[in-house]
C-alpha cells in the first residue's frame, strides 16, 4: 500500500498569500497517478486537479499540481475567502487506492 | 447533471448492520464503475470499496473486507453498501462518487455512527 503523507498538517494564513501544500509517498506513484481535493465543511470533496497537474473542469488556475515520482505539491496562488480549507491528496496508480491525511489551511 | 444521493445511514450499537443507498440520475449507470469513500471524524479520506459497471466485480479496502458488501441494481440506478459486524471506528460519514480511480462527482454524504 501506498502512505501519502502531507504537510504540514495545518497553515494559518491570510487571503491573497500563495500557498504551497506537500504531498509525499512512500514510493513512486505510477504514471502520476495523483489528484487533489479541496473539502470545505459539510460538504462532498471537490476534484481540484488530477494526473498530477491537469486541472478539472471548472477550477480556477489559481490552483496548479506538480511533482512526479514520490513529491508532488499544489499551490493556490492568491488565497480567496473560499480556498480556506482541507486538501487532500490521492493516489491512484496502485491498488488500494490511498489518501494523504490531509493539510488544513486556515484564516491567520 | 451528475446527482448522486446518499441515505440510510443512522446510529447503531456495535456488532450492528445497516444498508446503505446511493440514488443516481444524469449518466448512463451501468457504463461506470461506482466508489465509497468515508470521512471520519478527526481523519483523513479513505476508499472504502468500489464495483464494476456490470456488478461483476467489487474491491474492498482490507479495514471492510469481510464485513461490508458493495451492490447495484443496474434496473434502478441505485448503489448499495452493506454494512455488517459494525465496530466504532467505521463511525464516519460514507460518499458515493462516480468513476474508480479518481471523481469528479459525489453525493453529499450519509452519517454512520457506531457507539454503545
Amino acid at each position: 500500500e501506498i502512505v501519502l503523507t502531507q504537510s504540514p498538517g495545518t497553515l494559518s494564513l491570510s487571503p491573497g498569500e500563495r500557498v504551497t501544500l506537500s504531498c509525499r509517498a512512500s514510493q513512486t506513484v505510477t504514471s502520476r497517478f495523483l489528484a487533489w481535493y479541496q473539502q470545505r465543511p459539510g460538504q462532498a470533496p471537490r476534484l481540484l486537479i488530477y494526473g498530477a497537474s491537469i486541472r478539472a473542469t471548472g477550477i480556477p488556475d489559481r490552483f496548479s499540481g506538480s511533482g512526479s515520482g514520490t513529491d508532488f505539491t499544489l499551490t493556490i496562488n492568491r488565497l480567496e475567502p473560499e480556498d480556506f480549507a482541507v486538501y487532500y491528496c490521492q493516489q491512484y496508480g496502485n491498488s488500494p487506492l490511498t489518501f494523504g491525511g490531509g493539510t488544513k489551511v486556515e484564516i491567520k | 447533471e451528475v446527482q448522486l444521493l446518499e441515505s440510510g445511514g443512522g446510529s447503531v450499537q456495535p456488532g450492528g448492520s445497516l444498508r446503505l443507498s446511493c440514488a443516481a440520475s444524469g449518466f448512463i449507470f451501468n457504463d461506470y464503475v461506482l466508489t465509497w469513500v468515508r470521512l471520519a471524524p478527526g481523519k483523513g479520506l479513505e476508499w472504502v470499496s468500489g464495483i464494476s459497471g456490470n456488478g461483476f466485480k467489487t474491491y474492498y479496502a482490507d479495514s471492510v473486507k469481510g464485513r461490508f458488501t458493495i451492490s447495484r441494481d443496474n434496473s434502478k440506478n441505485i448503489l448499495y453498501l452493506q454494512l455488517n459486524r459494525l465496530r466504532v471506528e467505521d463511525t464516519a460519514i460514507y460518499y458515493c462518487a462516480k468513476d474508480y480511480d479518481f471523481w469528479t462527482s459525489w453525493g453529499q454524504g450519509t452519517l454512520v455512527t457506531v457507539s454503545s
